[in-house]
C-alpha cells in the first residue's frame, strides 16, 4: 500500500539552526513527493516537490530530494527564521490525484 | 497562489442534528474537490473526491449517506455530516485542483465538535 511516516514533533529550533525533518514513504508504482506547510489558522500551502527520482526540489530556503533507493524526501534548511514556525506535512501522491500525507511536524523557531 | 476558503472554520453542534461545510474555490474553476478528515496527532485522510457535476468517489470505509457530498458548481463543494455523533469530531479539510493543473489548493480546514 501507500503511506509516509515522517518524524514525529514537536522540534524546537534556535533561529539560525539547521533543519531537518525526515520522511519516508511506501509507495507502489511511481509517486511525486510534496512537502506542505500549514501556519497557524491557514490551510495548507505547497512548500516543495519532486516528480521523480534524484529530483531536487526546493523553495525558501527549505530542500528535499527525491531518494527513491532508500524511499526518502527529507526536508532540510540550512538556517532557520522565527517565521518559519509552523506545522510541516510530507506526501505521495499516485495516480488518480491521490494523495498520502504523514501525520504532520510541528517546527517552532525560537530567537 | 489560489486561493480556497471554507466556512466555517469552527462549528459545535449537538449529538442527531446534521452540519454543513463549504468549500469554495475563490479565483479559480475547480473541477475536482477532495475532502479530508484529520485525527488529532494523525496524518489527513481521504474521504472522497468529487468532480463537478457527478457524484462524488468515496474512499473504501467512508459512509456516503453519512458524509454527504455535493459539487453542483466549478467553485463550491458542500460536505454535509448528517446525524453527527461525537465520534464525527474531527478537523475536516478540502482542496480543489482546476482541470489544467495536478495542483491542489487547501482550504484552511473545519473543526467540528459535536457534543
Amino acid at each position: 500500500g501507500n503511506s509516509v511516516t515522517q518524524m514525529e514533533g514537536p522540534v524546537t529550533l534556535s533561529e539560525e539552526a539547521f533543519l531537518t525533518i525526515n520522511c519516508t514513504y511506501t509507495a507502489t508504482g511511481y509517486p511525486s513527493l510534496f512537502w506542505y506547510v500549514q501556519y497557524p489558522g491557514e490551510g495548507l500551502q505547497l512548500l516543495l516537490k519532486a516528480t521523480k527520482a534524484d529530483d531536487k526540489g526546493s523553495n525558501k530556503g527549505f530542500e528535499a530530494t527525491y531518494r527513491k533507493e532508500t524511499t526518502s524526501f527529507h526536508l532540510e534548511k540550512g538556517s532557520v527564521q522565527v517565521s518559519d514556525s509552523a506545522v510541516y506535512f510530507c506526501a505521495l501522491r499516485v495516480a488518480g490525484n491521490q494523495f498520502y500525507f504523514g501525520t504532520g511536524t510541528s517546527l517552532t523557531v525560537i530567537p | 497562489g489560489a486561493v480556497v476558503s471554507q466556512h466555517p472554520s469552527r462549528v459545535i453542534c449537538k449529538s442527531g442534528t446534521s452540519v454543513k461545510i463549504e468549500c469554495r474555490s475563490l479565483d479559480f474553476q475547480a473541477t475536482t474537490m477532495f475532502w479530508y478528515r484529520q485525527f488529532p496527532k494523525q496524518s489527513l485522510m481521504l474521504m472522497a473526491t468529487s468532480n463537478e457535476g457527478s457524484k462524488a468517489t468515496y474512499e473504501q470505509g467512508v459512509e456516503k449517506d453519512k458524509f454527504l457530498i455535493n459539487h453542483a458548481s466549478l467553485t463550491l463543494s458542500t460536505l454535509t455530516v448528517t446525524s453527527a455523533h461525537p465520534e464525527d469530531s474531527s478537523f475536516y479539510i478540502c482542496s480543489a485542483k482546476a482541470a489544467s493543473t495536478d495542483t491542489q489548493y487547501f482550504g484552511p480546514g473545519t473543526r467540528l465538535t459535536v457534543l
